[in-house]
């Protein structure tokens, strides 16, 4: 089974609005990412953080880890129609990448 | 751009067939990754080379191999293909660190077995 697994497996809400996607894990990490996928291509890395880091920003991304639960949340705020796409977190086990099977965010106009 | 280069972008072929995907990672990174992401399976990862090197093994078919040239590009062969193998095929490489870290994706290969 998948060592990341996304929640909600899908969400739409409107332009503006915060959206809120969880990923939990199973076994201990050292970090976790999340990626962006719009539909037929590439992943596109949106953020990493570290196991020993609890929270972590990047423009309109929110970040957070929580270890003793293992789980994160990413949080894009004032979201816009360009962020319709599929997200998703990977965690690492050693050297093995495990991917979740990603929440699909549609944001309408 | 990520920087990755994957060919050919789509690949239709029949059962039985067998094809080679080509990657070309970005520029100074050592580490090759191969990911099929098919509807029902989602992402699965499935070998991963570091500077001509296997460094770990996925959920990858005995039907599949893969490997690492001295130049650092990568090809993943599929054949005795089956319906079951359409999916998209993901390289992505990273810089040469020690554990899993950023991964950069190319554009895919849409791979259709009729």
């Amino acid at each position: 089974s998948q060592q990341g697994e996304e929640d909600p497996q899908a969400l739409s809400i409107q332009e503006g609005e915060n959206a809120t996607m969880n990923c939990s894990y199973k076994t201990s990490i050292n970090n976790l990412q999340w990626y962006r996928q719009n539909s037929g291509r590439g992943l596109v890395h949106l953020i990493l953080i570290r196991s020993n880091e609890r929270e972590k920003h990047s423009g309109r991304l929110r970040v957070t880890l929580d270890t003793s639960k293992k789980s994160s949340s990413l949080l894009i705020t004032a979201s816009r129609a360009a962020d319709t796409a599929s997200y998703f977190c990977a965690t690492d086990a050693g050297y093995i990448p495990t991917f979740g099977r990603g929440t699909s965010l549609i944001v309408h106009p | 751009d990520s920087g990755v280069t994957q060919t050919p972008k789509h690949l239709i072929t029949a059962t039985g067939q067998r094809v080679t995907l080509r990657c070309s990672p970005r520029s100074g990174d050592l580490s090759v990754y191969w990911y099929q992401q098919s509807l029902d399976q989602g992402l699965q990862f499935l070998i991963q080379y570091y500077n001509g090197e296997e460094r770990a093994k996925g959920n990858i078919l005995e039907r599949f191999s893969a490997q690492q040239f001295p130049d650092l590009h990568s090809e993943l062969n599929l054949s005795s293909l089956e319906l079951g193998d359409s999916a998209l095929y993901f390289c992505a490489s990273s810089p040469p660190v020690l554990r899993t870290d950023t991964q950069y994706f190319g554009p895919g290969t849409r791979l259709t077995v009729l």
